[in-house]
């Protein structure tokens, strides 16, 4: 099983551009997860899913895009970046509520 | 409304010294779960324990240990005898089990180990 993958590792934006950062799992997770990671602030919840088909939005989701079409993908939308919107971006996935959250190895975004 | 609270910021030690990294979390779920992540530099997050809200037993994994007070509303992690390859930065986290809460994480801010030689 290869986990959770995330691509790309490493992003440089401009201003106003769009990109999607794409998360799949293989373990067949129910539940996905992405979060930013600013310093000094921990790891931020931005949207989540409990489902295929289903999302939701966490404690700071201005500016992002979510959809779960199938179970493995949860791809992460930047409409249009602007530089507040350069961190680290974790996704994670778990397999039931009682089951640990494994996480991906993170994409960093830059946006000038 | 959950919080996790990681009031060290950076805490520097000496090999060999023991260090305890603190946590408080507060919520009105009765059940939740804890857990404890640790971030090498390299930068992937590494999950450490999962701890259950109906489970206060400490638990000790070589030279890790936890100590879960729901008294206190804390969850403390020790490492005895630290070593250079504990430097890291270790974060604390929170998820609910009421209102759909899966797969929501409410990290603490982290605390940054530096284990000197």
């Amino acid at each position: 099983n290869a986990g959770v993958t995330q691509t790309p590792k490493f992003q440089v934006l401009k201003t106003g551009q769009s990109m999607t950062l794409q998360c799949a799992q293989d373990m067949n997770h129910e539940y996905m997860s992405w979060y930013r990671q600013d310093p000094g602030m921990g790891l931020r919840l931005i949207h989540y899913s409990v489902g295929a088909g289903i999302t939701d939005q966490g404690e700071v989701p201005n500016g992002y895009n979510v959809s779960r079409s199938t179970t493995e993908d949860f791809p992460l939308r930047l409409l249009s970046a602007a530089p507040s919107q350069t961190s680290v971006y974790f996704c994670a996935s778990q397999g039931q509520l009682k089951e640990t959250q494994y996480f991906g190895p993170g994409t960093r975004l830059l946006v000038l | 409304a959950q919080k996790v609270t990681q009031a060290q910021t950076e805490i520097s030690v000496v090999e060999k010294e023991d260090v305890t990294l603190d946590c408080v979390y507060e919520t009105r779920d009765t059940t939740y779960y804890l857990f404890w992540y640790k971030q090498p530099p390299s930068g992937e997050l590494v999950f450490l324990i999962r701890r259950n809200s109906f489970d206060e037993q400490n638990e000790i994994s070589g030279r890790y240990s936890w100590n879960f007070q729901k008294s206190t509303s804390s969850f403390n992690f020790t490492i005895t005898a630290s070593q250079v390859v504990d430097s890291a930065v270790y974060f604390c986290a929170l998820s609910g089990e009421m209102n759909n809460q899966g797969g929501k994480l409410i990290f603490g801010q982290g605390t940054e180990l530096s284990v000197k030689p």
